[in-house]
């Protein structure tokens, strides 16, 4: 099983909101990944976590703030968003770097409007 | 800085027919290079990698050939059917020990019945 799962999968916010999206893994993968994907463009790295601890953040700004509870679940809190934020969230996960894995899963994406 | 590039952006084949899509990596310390499947509304799906240390690999309908010499990687669907159609990208990981992806720009393939 290679299934990765993101909450909630359509996501409307104004400026000034506060929200959450969700991914989870129980593949025993332990590194997770937040990517931004603007329509018709690659999917961009924002962060990544290993082991639960952040190893990268891709100059994402503050409003973008990533929390990793534990090894299956990964977090992107989200608060005074711009409309140009507005973009597909993919959450991916692969087995991590001291296991020599390099092959990342993604799941389905939450869709997020900013109005 | 690093860059993967990839072409062509668009593809119209037959049923049937043969495709080929085509990435070159700027960075010679890329040792992996994964090809994924994106369809309207979904995430990506990977749908075959290969690593530095092969020159190609095969998979039922899908291959993937990898030159390092020339930096250059591509992906050959034989047979192809409808339900091939959807965005392909490639992808390279870049920096030694971190196994971030950056990604080609896509290619829009659509199999026509």
């Amino acid at each position: 099983d290679t299934e990765v799962t993101q909450t909630p999968k359509h996501l409307v916010m104004g400026m000034t909101n506060k929200k959450s999206l969700k991914c989870e893994q129980h593949m025993g993968h332990r590194a997770m990944y937040w990517y931004k994907q603007k329509a018709k463009k690659p999917p961009e790295l924002m962060f990544v976590y290993s082991y639960e601890k952040l190893s990268i953040n891709e100059s994402v700004p503050s409003r973008f703030s990533p929390e990793c509870p534990n090894s299956s679940l990964l977090n992107l809190h989200l608060h005074a968003l711009q409309p140009e934020d507005s973009a597909l969230y993919l959450c991916a996960s692969s087995l991590g770097e001291a296991r020599n894995s390099y092959e990342q899963y993604f799941g389905p994406g939450t869709r997020l409007t900013v109005t | 800085g690093e860059n993967v590039e990839q072409h062509p952006s668009t593809l119209s084949v037959q049923e049937g027919d043969s495709a080929v899509i085509k990435c070159t990596y700027s960075d010679s310390a890329s040792n992996y290079f994964p090809w994924y499947k994106q369809e309207l509304g979904k995430g990506p799906q990977l749908i075959i990698d290969i690593r530095s240390n092969v020159g190609e690999k095969k998979d039922q309908r899908i291959a993937v050939t990898l030159n390092k010499t020339a930096k250059h990687f591509s992906l050959h669907i034989t047979e192809t059917q409808p339900e091939d159609s959807a965005v392909y990208f490639c992808a390279a990981s870049i920096r030694k020990g971190r196994r971030a992806l950056t990604f080609g720009s896509g290619t829009r393939l659509q199999v026509q019945p």
